[in-house]
């Protein structure tokens, strides 16, 4: 089955700082990656989905970035970040062979900017 | 991708049945209907999904009017452990959906 591997677990940033958050997939080749991000009391909002290596969507227009340098790892990047940018981000991957089931979640990272 | 309204949140005492009601009247023909379970400082986990009438596993019921315009995610005697947030997701029945869209969740609160 597949695995997430995403850190740190917590952050603390202060405004205007970069940001680079990773995540890298085990058990699975080719899946669809995304990132959410959850602020505090809210539901999940998408940030970006990558179908394959160097393939990027963004859903929300932001000072974030997304980068997929390999197939199986996807990285959130800041160059300078804001107070709004505070939240709990979610990497995610789909494994299309798995039907509904193929859907699997990191553990997150809590970023808080300050 | 249709869109779904659901209650923002709900109470309920340990051992009673819980009914979580999503509407989404612009379901299109080849949708399916996902529920997921998240819990605090956690990504959503799948619990169950459903084209048409009953479906049923180990942990929880779905059920889907004729019309399919609503479906309910049936919890039967819930727990402490239920309190989670739970949310409703329509979409392509392919597999091949490039994304997942959440919306805001119901969130359910289990009291001892």
């Amino acid at each position: 089955s597949q695995t997430i591997h995403q850190w740190p677990a917590t952050l603390v940033q202060p405004v205007g700082s970069p940001l680079s958050l990773e995540c890298t997939v085990e058990g699975t080749s080719n899946p669809n990656l995304y990132w959410y991000r959850q602020a505090a009391g809210r539901g999940l909002q998408l940030l970006f989905y990558s179908v394959g290596i160097g393939q990027i969507s963004s859903e929300v227009p932001q000072n974030l970035s997304a980068s997929r340098p390999q197939d199986r790892q996807f990285i959130l990047s800041s160059k300078k970040l804001l107070l709004s940018d505070s939240g709990f981000y979610l990497c995610a991957c789909y494994d299309r062979d798995r039907g509904p089931y193929g859907y699997t979640f990191g553990s997150g990272t809590r970023l808080t900017v300050v | 991708l249709a869109k779904t309204t659901q209650p923002i949140s709900m109470d309920s005492y340990e051992g009673q049945e819980v009914n979580i009601t999503c509407s989404h009247n612009n379901i299109a023909t080849n949708d399916y209907i996902t529920w997921y379970q998240q819990f605090p400082s956690q990504g959503p986990r799948f619990i169950i999904q459903g084209y048409k009438t009953k479906v049923t596993n180990e942990v929880a019921s779905l059920f889907i009017p004729a019309d399919r315009k609503s479906s309910t995610l049936s919890l039967p005697r819930v727990s402490l452990s239920d309190t989670a947030v739970y949310y409703c997701l329509v979409g392509d029945g392919s597999y091949n959906t490039d994304k997942l869209i959440f919306g805001t969740g119901t969130r359910l609160q289990v009291f001892p």
